[in-house]
Parts: C-alpha cells; structure tokens; sequence
C-alpha cells in the first residue's frame, strides 16, 4: 500500500522569503509519480508540479521546485519568494504502477504568508 | 481553470435523500476519478473510469455509485444520505486510465468541486 505523510499541519513565511513544505512517502513499487496541488481557500486543486521517480533531476515549475531524495522517500515542495497568493493548503500525492492509476494524498500543509 | 467542470458547486440536501453530481471531463481527457474531501477523512479516492469502464474501486460506500457515459461525461450518485455524508467531492481527469509507467506522469487535473451538505 501506498501512504504519504506530510508532518506540517500549518506554517509561516514572511512574504518573499523561500519554504520548504514537507512529504515522505512509502511504497513498494519501483515506478511511481508524486505531485503537488495547491488548494486555496475557494477550495479549487491546482496542480502544482511533477516529479517521477526515475527522473534524473529535480522537477521545477517556475517559482515552484521538488527536493527530490529518492533514498530517503521524500519529496519536498520548496516555494521561492513566497507571495500572498501562496497562502492556501498543498497536498503530496502520489500514483504508483502497482497500485493503479490514482493519487494517494497526504494530510495536507496549510500554509500562511505573512505580509 | 483546469477544463474539468463540476455541478452544482453547492448543494444543500436532508438526510436520507438522493443527489447526483456531474462532471465532465477536459477536452480529450478518457479517464475520470471521483475523490472525497472531508474534515476528518482528508481525501478519499472513490472510483476511477476510463473510456466508459470502471478501471478502480477505493473506498466508494455501497449507496454511493458513479458511471461514465458514452460522452465521457461522468455522474456520482449519493443515496441515503448521511450528514456524516457532508463533504466537498472532486471530479478529476487525466488522459490516460493505464498502469503503464509512461503514464505515471500524465497529470490529474480537478475540477472546482462540489460542495455537499446534509442537514
């Protein structure tokens, strides 16, 4: 079985200063993808960034970057120049070969940004 | 907006009633899954179509039921409704619904949600 812990239950950052938003995760397959959402407070999923597990390097998305640490299963989301905007709750996912095509979503990180 | 649209955003129902929410797919998009949001369960894999064909089960109750019609379109129907029932539920869709690693990475794209409230 899958399962994805995410230890934060709520964090600060002062406006355009960087985060780290942490993900372990356990599975048994050898192939599998993890990614981060964004939901914010109107409760919408925004796809945030992708990470497979045999890619060589670490997945970026513009202000958005994955700390990838396959040994140690974790794959942590850092956030650059944090903005107001950023406040809502990030959610680690991951769908493994095995274990079908769906997400297995972690508890979730509500993080604030503090102006 | 992710393509994949949702209705009705809220809805406000009695215990023991029976609702349906609709969603559809992105453009090209032959796979949909239904998710769970609440409180005290976090997000709840429910079902998974592709191409018409349930592809995976999670943990759906038995009053709880979906199908994915010839348009792609897709339906979950919520019967005997509980207020423990009270939850925001998520339609997603990606292109593929296969275990294929290549597949790994093609991206789940959620719609807005639908809020649910029994009272």
């Amino acid at each position: 079985a899958q399962k994805i812990t995410q230890t934060q239950p709520g964090m600060f950052v002062q406006e355009k200063e960087a985060v780290t938003l942490d993900c372990t995760y356990d599975t048994s397959d050898q192939s599998y993808g993890l990614f981060w959402y964004k939901q914010p407070s109107s409760g919408e999923m925004i796809f945030l960034i992708y990470q497979g597990s045999y890619d060589e390097q670490n997945a970026t998305e513009g202000r958005y970057s994955l700390n990838f640490q396959k040994a140690r299963k974790s794959a942590n989301l850092v956030i650059s120049a944090s903005q107001l905007g950023d406040s809502a709750m990030y959610f680690c996912a991951m769908r493994g070969g095995n274990a079908g095509n769906m997400l297995t979503f972690g508890g979730g990180t509500r993080l604030m940004v503090k102006p | 907006d992710s393509g994949v649209t949702q209705t009705p955003k809220h809805l406000i129902t009695a215990t023991g009633q029976r609702v349906t929410l609709r969603c559809s797919p992105r453009s090209g998009d032959l796979s949909v899954y239904w998710y769970q949001q609440s409180l005290d369960q976090g997000l709840q894999f429910l079902i998974q179509y592709y191409n018409g064909e349930e592809r995976a089960k999670g943990n759906i109750l038995e009053r709880f039921s979906a199908q994915q019609f010839p348009d792609l379109h897709s339906e979950l129907n919520l019967s005997s409704l509980e207020l423990g029932d009270s939850a925001l539920y998520f339609c997603a869709s990606s292109q593929f619904g296969g275990h294929r690693t290549s597949q790994l990475r093609n991206t789940i794209y959620f719609g807005e949600g639908s809020w649910l409230t029994v009272v």
